[in-house]
């Protein structure tokens, strides 16, 4: 049974600190999105690749946040320096070009 | 731009009651529609889809008919169980073709269903 998975699960850090996120997406998924949820906003898309190439990333605060996929089996999202607002939940989803997407448990980030 | 209003919950149901939880949508084009399911803990699933106008999705005892007249997809179970009880979230994508492959979310709906 072919998962997204998503590590950390859950992320406590100090505001400052770098946070690095990580996704594996589904084998022989060549799109990969970065979501985050907040009870505020909602689910808001953050940035997408197709076959390692960023395609939008308009959602995503450029000074502090970026996103890169080394290669095909990992996607990563950084936030550098974190502070307290970047506090939610975030979600990696993977999908075969113009299929489903399938969406990873998440990672429950608190920066405090 | 694209937009999708779903009612706001939360929405609280006795097991075998019936359920509706109204999702309408602004878009240009014909965007393909979604229901998505988020357990406690868990990331979303999705539960069905339609593609264009008339189409009908269905899963797990769930309905939703694509509206075009109406911009609505509205969600429907005859008779719910607590293992049900979770987040719904409303959404559409419009055409792959050259176009985004972007998922525009409503706020999501929480259900409870007690026994």
């Amino acid at each position: 049974d072919a998962r997204v998975t998503q590590t950390p699960r859950d992320k406590v850090t100090e505001m400052g600190q770098e946070v690095t996120m990580r996704c594996q997406p589904i084998l022989g998924h060549n799109t990969v999105f970065w979501y985050r949820q907040t009870m505020m906003q909602g689910l808001e898309l953050l940035a997408y690749f197709r076959n390692r190439a960023p395609l939008d990333d308009s959602g995503m605060p450029k000074d502090r946040f970026s996103a890169e996929m080394p290669d095909a089996t990992l996607a990563t999202l950084k936030i550098q320096p974190s502070e307290p607002r970047d506090s939610a939940v975030y979600f990696c989803a993977s999908a075969p070009q113009g299929g489903e997407q399938y969406f990873g448990p998440g990672t429950r980030l608190t920066v405090t | 731009g694209d937009s999708v209003t779903q009612m706001e919950g939360p929405v609280t149901l006795s097991e075998e009651a019936f359920l509706t939880i109204n999702c309408t949508y602004t878009a240009t084009g014909y965007p393909s529609l979604f229901w998505y399911v988020q357990y406690p803990g868990e990331g979303l699933q999705l539960l069905l889809k339609a593609t264009k106008a008339d189409d009908k999705g269905s899963n797990k005892g769930f309905e939703a008919t694509y509206r075009k007249e109406t911009t609505s997809f509205h969600l429907e179970k005859g008779s719910v169980q607590v293992s049900d009880s979770a987040v719904y979230f409303c959404a559409l994508r419009r055409g792959t073709q050259g176009g985004s492959e972007k998922l525009v979310f409503g706020k999501g709906t929480k259900l409870t269903v007690n026994p």
